[in-house]
């Protein structure tokens, strides 16, 4: 299956500060998601991150707050915006179209803390 | 929509016991099913998966049949292992996209 790497791998920021992750994959894939797990909690998806268009976010986030981008086929960014406290997750890439479309292989996920 | 439950953790068990992780499903369609296991500090791993009724999916010694007639999807071990120690993730997928996960069950296994 793809290696699939996030950077950075964890981070303490402060509020109303931004914070931007990146997911690398070493092979060209279909689809790449951004993933939030809050501490405790299992995994909401955020969006679908498309190559060469806007993001597709899930109910109950936006573009403003959680802005992708994803120049090509093996890269993509989750941009988390003016964050708060309630932000400390953490946050997975997930990606298909290695072995089977409708099986997602995770990164290992960015830790973030907000103060 | 579609939603899955799993039993509430945490789980303790001793190790070489016998484990069952009950997860049941509300769908429409046959979804394809997932075990995912997150190891302490780590991320998401699938564990097995099953695609349609009464397959089975099999991975380091874990089973789980798909059942339509339950919905359900259990997650089994006969013998546990301490390195078995992790939160487990069942989901579905939903549509041709998005994975909808259960809440977790964290397992932890004494020598």
């Amino acid at each position: 299956s793809a290696v699939i790497s996030q950077k950075p791998s964890r981070d303490i920021c402060q509020r109303g500060t931004s914070l931007t992750i990146q997911c690398q994959v070493d092979s060209q894939v279909t689809m790449m998601f951004w993933y939030r797990q809050q501490p405790g909690q299992s995994l909401t998806l955020i969006a679908t991150a498309n190559q060469g268009s806007e993001a597709t976010y899930e109910s109950g986030f936006v573009i403003d707050k959680f802005p992708i981008s994803r120049p090509n086929l093996t890269f993509s960014t989750l941009t988390v915006s003016n964050m708060s406290p309630e932000d400390s997750s953490i946050y997975l890439c997930s990606v298909t179209g290695t072995l089977g479309t409708d099986t997602q292989y995770f990164g290992p996920g960015t830790r973030l803390t907000v103060l | 929509g579609d939603s899955v439950t799993q039993m509430e953790g945490p789980v303790t068990l001793s190790e070489e016991a016998f484990l069952t992780i009950n997860c049941t499903y509300t769908a429409t369609g046959y979804p394809s099913l997932f075990w995912y296991v997150q190891y302490p500090g780590e991320g998401l791993q699938l564990l097995l998966k099953a695609t349609k009724a009464d397959d089975k999916g099999s991975n380091k010694g874990f089973e789980a049949t798909y059942r339509k007639e339950t919905t359900s999807f259990h997650l089994e071990k006969g013998s546990v292992q301490v390195s078995d120690s992790a939160v487990y993730f069942c989901a579905l997928l939903q549509g041709a996209q998005k994975l909808v996960f259960g809440q977790g069950t964290r397992l932890t296994i004494n020598p």
